[in-house]
């Protein structure tokens, strides 16, 4: 059984901090790694994709990845009250699925 | 482009009731999911067609689910009879063949009393 875990929160960061956001998974064979953000009562959106060891970066978005250590992370930079949401760690199935973790919920207090 | 269209957004039903669930994926899109979160459980994968085929149907807690894909345009994830523990929000997906451009639907809140 495939599993992705997180913590799941709340995760609560002062406005402007750095929030920092963990995922490990279980499959070892796992490519490809995914990052949604869901505000409450809407559905999840992408915010991040990543496939390589490393770091990759997009505005105040970090995904880093660590294949050997099944370990997958999100930074999120000068943290705004609008990044208050839940944070879902995905990674892909043999079949082109979504395995999700349960979510990290964060709070951005101004 | 309309993306991912779920119907009805809010459900509310009896025990014992029928209930069915509308998607419609985004045009061109080979693959389709279906899946429902709870506070409990997360986003739980029920079922996922690839060309209109179901693949694996795992995740359906129950013979009381089923789900079709009659054509590309359209599927449906039926309940009977529907019990207040299937009480959730139903997310209907649909993406490129292997996975890209994953896109959600708005979900469906089911409600059983």
């Amino acid at each position: 059984q495939k599993e992705v875990e997180q913590n799941s929160g709340p995760l609560s960061v002062p406005e402007g901090a750095i929030a920092s956001l963990n995922c490990t998974y279980s499959d070892r064979v796992s490519q490809s790694f995914f990052w949604y953000r869901q505000y409450s009562g809407k559905s999840p959106e992408l915010i991040m994709s990543i496939y390589s060891n490393g770091d990759k970066e997009d505005g105040r978005f970090t995904a880093q990845l660590n294949k050997a250590s099944q370990y997958v992370s999100l930074l999120i930079r000068d943290s705004q009250p609008s990044d208050s949401a839940t944070y879902l760690c995905a990674v892909r199935g043999s079949q082109g699925n979504l395995i999700f973790g349960k979510g990290t919920k964060l709070s951005v207090k101004p | 482009d309309a993306g991912v269209i779920q119907s009805p957004r809010h459900e509310v039903t009896e025990m014992g009731q029928e209930v069915t669930l509308r998607c419609k994926p985004i045009s061109g899109h080979n693959s389709l999911f279906w899946y429902r979160q709870t506070m409990m459980r997360g986003l739980e994968l029920l079922i996922y067609f690839n060309n209109n085929v179901p693949i694996d149907d795992s995740g359906m807690p129950e013979d009381r689910f089923s789900a079709k894909m009659p054509n590309a345009s359209f599927s449906t994830l039926k309940i009977q009879p529907s019990e207040p523990r299937d009480s959730a929000v139903y997310f209907c997906a649909s993406s490129l063949r292997g996975g890209y451009g994953y896109t959600f639907g708005s979900g469906t809140r089911l409600t059983v009393v």
